[in-house]
């Protein structure tokens, strides 16, 4: 079975503190794919990343990283330096590679950053 | 880019009346989009993949006659909601996977309230 769970059910932090948003899934297959979404009050979904299951390389965009570890079934997002804006639910997901396009969610992290 | 469109993104319609959620994919064909659903601070749910030319695969628990997709052309899926109740109110969004993207891109979501 595919589970994604995302322990955190809300964080607050204070504009410039640096956030990570944990996320662990649960998955038999060897090819799949990981997703970060990110939902602003608006309610639409943007797409942050996109991570296959052989690549466990980190990755960084400006203040955005995340951490990919097969050894812990781990695939944790950090925001340095949070900023105001960055308030939204954000949502792991995964996507198995012999049914791709349906996506299994977490059940998100709302961040709220105060000014 | 691979943007999607949906629409309505609100609507409130009466308890035994049906109604119709489009999707569009605007600069790409999607042959498969799929259909989720999300309650207030849950996570999403698929509830079908719909794919061009053919019925759409319904997730268990998921009433076909009941929530109706048709994904005539190769850049419209529509969800219909047949006789729909106060339990339906929920938040609808669709998405669709561009051939050689990275990832999937969402609709806007549509929230439907039946009063």
């Amino acid at each position: 079975a595919q589970k994604v769970t995302q322990a955190q059910t809300e964080i607050s932090v204070v504009e410039k503190e640096d956030v990570t948003l944990d996320c662990v899934y649960e998955t038999r297959d060897t090819t799949y794919y990981l997703f970060w979404y990110k939902q602003p009050p608006s309610g639409e979904l943007v797409f942050l990343i996109r991570r296959n299951s052989f690549d466990e390389q980190n990755e960084i965009s400006g203040r955005y990283s995340w951490n990919f570890q097969k050894s812990t079934s781990s695939f944790n997002f950090t925001i340095t330096a949070s900023q105001v804006v960055d308030s939204a639910v954000y949502f792991c997901a995964l996507d198995r590679g012999s049914t791709l396009g349906r996506l299994y969610f977490g059940r998100g992290t709302q961040l709220t950053v105060w000014p | 880019g691979a943007v999607v469109s949906q629409h309505p993104s609100r609507v409130i319609c009466k308890s035994g009346t049906s109604v119709k959620i489009e999707c569009r994919s605007l600069d790409f064909q999607a042959t498969t989009m799929f259909w989720y659903r999300q309650f207030p601070k849950q996570s999403l749910m698929l509830m079908a993949t719909s794919n061009e030319g053919s019925k759409a695969t319904y997730e268990q628990g998921v009433e076909k006659d009941k929530f109706l997709i048709n994904h005539a052309s190769l850049t419209l899926s529509t969800l219909t909601v047949t006789s729909a109740h106060p339990e339906d109110s929920s938040f609808y969004i669709c998405s669709a996977r561009k051939t050689g993207g990275n990832g999937y891109t969402f609709g806007s979501g549509t929230r439907l309230t039946v009063v």
